[in-house]
Formats: structure tokens, sequence, C-alpha cells
């Protein structure tokens, strides 16, 4: 079993649709957790970040962190065509000599 | 955030022969990273880069097989070695502060090995 499992997708939505990207994972040492968002032929940007439990807003983006679940989501709001590309999860237990796992990322489309 | 150039972007190498990635960074950071990005798969850690240090690596990743230097705080290169089709990839440095919680990555340069 994996550390981080992500559904691949391809997610297709239409534009103005609320998204909704998952997460689980097994190890329950993990207390950050990161979005990442890859556009095509670049390299992964930091989109969000949550420290354990709750929610955590950024405009049209809301990150959510259930740890008693093990599952995290990242929820897009009033999506965009540009907002299409593939979003990487990313957990670790601290900072300071601690492993940053990634999930495999989601491939997201917003048609127009 | 600190700013990341990568070089080459792409490239396509014959089996066995060598390709040196390159990491300019616009400020002085502690920590470099190298990634490897293969399709449909989670990015993986292949070294750690520190300078005045030998690099860390993963497991299953060898000295030999992916050499890295680190002369200074804002530089660092990784050769992929004798290359074969397995090494088809995309290689990403990725730079982070002890204390962060996220971290910045270059643009990645996409690997085809022929």
């Amino acid at each position: 079993q994996k550390e981080v499992e992500q559904d691949p997708g391809p997610l297709s939505v239409p534009e103005g649709a609320i998204v909704s990207l998952n997460c689980t994972y097994s190890n329950s040492a993990f207390q950050y957790f990161m979005w990442y968002r890859q556009y095509s032929r670049k390299g992964p940007e930091l989109l969000m970040y949550t420290y354990s439990s709750g929610n955590k807003e950024d405009g049209r983006f809301t990150a959510q962190v259930d740890k008693s679940s093990k599952y995290i989501s990242l929820f897009i709001r009033d999506s965009q065509p540009s907002d299409s590309a593939t979003y990487l999860c990313a957990m670790t237990a601290g900072t300071g000599g601690f492993k940053t796992i990634f999930g495999a990322g989601t491939r997201l489309f917003v048609k127009a | 955030s600190a700013v990341i150039s990568q070089k080459p972007s792409r490239d396509i190498c014959q089996r066995g022969t060598s390709l040196t990635i390159q990491c300019q960074v616009d400020s002085q950071v502690t920590m470099m990273f190298w990634y490897r990005q293969q399709p449909g798969q989670s990015l993986t850690l292949i070294a750690t880069a520190n300078q005045g240090s030998e690099a860390t690596y993963e497991s299953g990743f060898v000295i030999d097989k992916f050499p890295i230097s680190r002369p200074n705080l804002t530089f660092s290169t990784l050769t992929v070695s004798n290359m074969s089709p397995e090494d088809s990839s995309i290689y990403l440095c990725s730079v982070g502060e002890a204390g962060g919680y996220g971290y910045t990555f270059g643009s990645g340069t996409r690997l085809t090995v022929v």
C-alpha cells in the first residue's frame, strides 16, 4: 500500500463547477499537508498548505484535512479553464529532516 | 520565494551517454533537492544536496549513477550517467529551508533516452 493515494483522473468539469480533489494516506504521523499545482511542462508550484486538521481558505481554493479519516481535500470554486493542470497532494511529519511524500497527481480539465 | 532556472529544459540522448542538468537559484539556499517524475507516478526524491558535504541519496539511487555537485549556495548539478531508456523521465530541482512547509521547483528537464 502506498503511503499516499491519489486518483489520477483525468477529471473533466465545465467552467464554473466546484471541483473536489482528494488524497488518502496511511501514516498517522503526517502533520503538514500541501497541495501543488503543476501546469504542463512546468514544475509544481505550492498552492496551499495546512497544519493538522481543519480548513484553510485562499480565494477560490479551500484545503480541508480530516486526520481521523486520514483524508485531505482541495476544493476549487467557480473553476476556470486556467485551473486546468495536475494537482499533487503532499504531506510530511514535520520539518527539519522529515521526508515529504507526494501523491501521483490528479489531472484536471476545466472546459470553457 | 526563490526563483529557479533549470537547464536544459529537454534533451534526447543516446543510451550509454551521460547528461548533466544544471540548477541555478536566485538566492542562497541551504538545501537543494533532486526529484524524478515519471508518468503517472509520484515525485520521487533522488538525493539532497547540501553545500560543502556529500549529497545524501535515497534508497534505490546511487552516486555512481546520479553524481551531484553543490559548489556553492546557489548552484547544483545532477548527472544521469550511462543512460538507458528506463532513465527517461522528468528531473526536477527543488529548494526548501528547514522550517518551511513547502518547496519551490524548477521547470524540470524532460529526458528521453533512445
